[in-house]
């Protein structure tokens, strides 16, 4: 099956700087790729998603880049704020072999003021 | 405001309970997951549903069960809750679809004594 590496499984960054969080996945196939935070006692909630026949993808401060012959991809929050605290998780997913997303580790994010 | 609940917030249960969690989702969506979380090791899927009265096995489903009688109720079962079955339960649901957004309920904190 599908499984997604996450790393740094901590970061913290001081306000204003960035942060880049790196996923790598072993199914060929995958082609959908969401980017989730969770905030503390929170479920996850989507931010930013990418499919396979994309390279990036921006959304304000957070951008998400595909590189598919590599199999990873990567999320970057530019000028970060303290309300980005949180743990990220990337995931994957094969819509041929179904519907389940398949999830990194997690990253705890602190941003300090 | 389209909205994952998950029953309960909080439960302790005794082992060889049996436990019922319980997940209902008001989008209308094919699909329903149940995960488990755990520090370290992120999230990692016990078992899905894509349609009423239909289920398919995840990555740790060994001690649990799902039932789905309605298409908007999902429901996990501890048949004999045990000490490591201590954890956050999270729910998520979609639509059927390659590129669908998976929504999350808040989860629910196991713990088993």
């Amino acid at each position: 099956g599908e499984n997604v590496e996450q790393h740094p499984s901590t970061l913290s960054v001081q306000e204003g700087d960035s942060a880049v969080i790196k996923c790598t996945y072993s199914d060929s196939a995958s082609n959908y790729f969401p980017w989730y935070k969770q905030e503390l006692g929170k479920g996850p909630q989507l931010i930013i998603d990418i499919r396979s026949n994309v390279g990036e993808k921006k959304d304000q401060r957070i951008a998400v880049t595909l590189n598919k012959t590599a199999k990873h991809f990567s999320l970057h929050i530019t000028e970060t704020q303290p309300e980005d605290s949180a743990v990220y998780f990337c995931a994957a997913r094969n819509s041929n072999s179904g519907y389940a997303l398949n999830f990194g580790k997690g990253t705890s994010l602190l941003v300090t003021p | 405001d389209v909205k994952v609940t998950q029953s309960s917030r909080y439960l302790v249960k005794r082992t060889g309970e049996k436990v019922f969690l319980e997940c209902v989702q008001d989008m209308d969506h094919e699909n329903m997951f149940w995960y488990r979380q755990d520090p370290g090791l992120g999230l990692r899927l016990i078992y899905f549903s894509y349609d009423v009265k239909m289920k398919e096995k995840g990555d740790i489903p060994e001690g649990y069960s799902v039932s789905r009688e309605k298409k908007e109720r999902f429901s996990l079962i501890l048949e004999s809750a045990s000490t490591n079955q201590t954890s956050m339960y999270l729910c998520a649901s979609t639509h059927q679809g390659a590129v669908s957004e998976a929504f999350f309920g808040q989860g629910t904190r196991l713990t088993v004594v």
